[in-house]
């Protein structure tokens, strides 16, 4: 059973607007949380983190919100650009077991920012 | 799942010093990756390997500071260069995997502590 789900497999969404990625996990033992973006053909870019100590953390047009009594996570893109446009990867790890530790990623959601 | 290690597990070196660190899989993998996971900080991503081509590097990095090799698909190295008290941290590398959910694995990590 995946361990971190991302139920949506696309968004659309216009200029300016603000975009909500969404992502629930199953584990509790995940104490770090992270949000990647992927073009085609490239690797994963690192975009936002949360400690599971935390509910919220923001950065520039991007925030990331953690409720963990629901087990869910959310990323808001505030205004989308058209060049948000892309895969967007949920990722928990349990850090503090460290060796061998597995980034468990969900399966992505496209989203399409339209100009 | 891919079996990380790294080496040395931990280090203190001099300021204006670099550092090798190694990491082998026991496995052939296309996607392989270097974090810093600096006190208090996020986990950050420095680089993608990339095999027979030079590294990917994340915003705030430079090959300069942080050259990279990957001579092939199961070993990668990352040096630190001119090292300052600003650079210790753990080092982690990590590998993609490539089942059903992406998984990322992680491995012991390296822990650097420049005087």
């Amino acid at each position: 059973d995946q361990q971190v789900k991302q139920n949506s497999p696309s968004l659309s969404v216009q200029e300016g607007r603000i975009s909500i990625l969404n992502c629930d996990y199953t584990n509790s033992m995940f104490d770090y949380f992270l949000w990647y973006k992927k073009y085609p053909a490239e690797g994963p870019t690192f975009l936002i983190s949360i400690s599971s100590i935390k509910d919220k953390n923001e950065d520039g047009r991007f925030t990331v919100f953690l409720n963990k009594s629901a087990k869910h996570l959310s990323l808001h893109i505030v205004p989308s650009q058209p060049g948000d446009s892309a895969v967007y990867f949920c990722a928990a790890i349990c850090l503090h077991n460290q060796a061998g530790t597995a980034l468990i990623f969900g399966k992505g959601t496209t989203l399409s920012v339209s100009s | 799942s891919a079996v990380i290690s790294q080496k040395p597990s931990r280090d203190i070196c001099q300021r204006g010093t670099s550092l090798t660190i190694q990491c082998q899989v026991d496995s052939q993998v296309t996607m392989m990756f270097w974090y810093r996971q600096q006190p208090g900080q996020s986990l950050t991503l420095i680089a993608t390997a990339n095999q027979g081509s030079e590294a990917t590097y994340e915003s705030g990095f430079v090959i300069d500071k942080f050259p990279i090799s990957r001579p092939n698909l199961t070993f990668s190295t990352l040096t630190v260069s001119n090292m300052s008290p600003e650079d210790s941290s753990i080092y982690l590398c990590s590998v993609e995997d490539t089942g059903p959910y992406n998984e990322q694995f992680f491995g012991p990590g390296t822990r650097l502590t420049v005087l």
